[in-house]
């Protein structure tokens, strides 16, 4: 079967560094994007790792490692505005993304 | 460039009864893409057209789903009879080749 697993809730403080993982198991793999969706609205494209190692989009960074099926995204300088839903997802052969479960991430004062 | 458009944005149906649903790419994306996203369970795959041709329909839960997309333009997603476990948010997306794909804001269709 194929499966990406990410923690269900994250909490964290505004101005803090968090780390969202994903792990992922599937029968093919062309890359691991990354999403966010406020309140069930549009998901949105955050970042995409196509080969193994760190990728920086501003305040959001994405890293891979494909030999260990594993790869994370990195928020720092966490904004009350960050608190939303974020997925990890497989970019398969005939390009559909495969989801994983989301993770709530909720920003605190 | 206007993004990807869904319509209707919610639809309430009895069961037995036939919804169409609406995605309008962005322009000039030729792969357009149905998922979607049942009772809070992850966003799954439906089908892929690249043009007017279906690329992948792998996800399509059964026949009651009829995916269209005369002209290469816009496509519809068509329920028909519509079963209770059909109610989820559908989503539409389209990329330009096999990259980014950007997602419309979802029909969220109940069946009652």
């Amino acid at each position: 079967g194929q499966s990406l697993e990410q923690p269900s809730e994250v909490t964290a403080v505004e101005g803090a560094i968090v780390q969202i993982n994903c792990t992922y198991q599937t029968s093919g793999f062309y890359g691991l994007s990354w999403y966010q969706q406020h309140d069930g609205g549009a998901p949105t494209f955050l970042s995409y790792n196509g080969l193994d190692g760190l990728e920086e989009t501003g305040r959001f960074s994405s890293f891979l490692s494909r030999s260990d099926s594993y790869g994370y995204l990195l928020l720092q300088e966490l904004q009350m505005k960050d608190s939303a839903s974020y997925f990890c997802a497989v970019r398969g052969a005939t390009n559909k993304l495969i989801f994983g479960t989301g993770t709530l991430l909720a920003v605190q004062p | 460039e206007a993004g990807v458009t869904q319509f209707p944005s919610h639809s309430v149906i009895e069961k037995g009864q036939t919804v169409t649903l609406r995605c309008d790419p962005i322009s000039g994306h030729d792969n357009l893409y149905w998922y979607r996203r049942v009772m809070g369970k992850e966003i799954k795959f439906l089908l892929h057209f690249v043009k007017e041709s279906k690329q992948d329909e792998s996800g399509m839960p059964n026949n009651r789903f009829l995916a269209e997309r005369t002209g290469g333009t816009y496509s519809t997603l068509k329920v028909q009879p519509a079963e209770l476990e059909d109610s989820g948010v559908y989503f539409c997306a389209s990329s330009r080749g096999g990259d980014t794909q950007y997602f419309g804001p979802g029909t969220r269709l109940t069946v009652l």
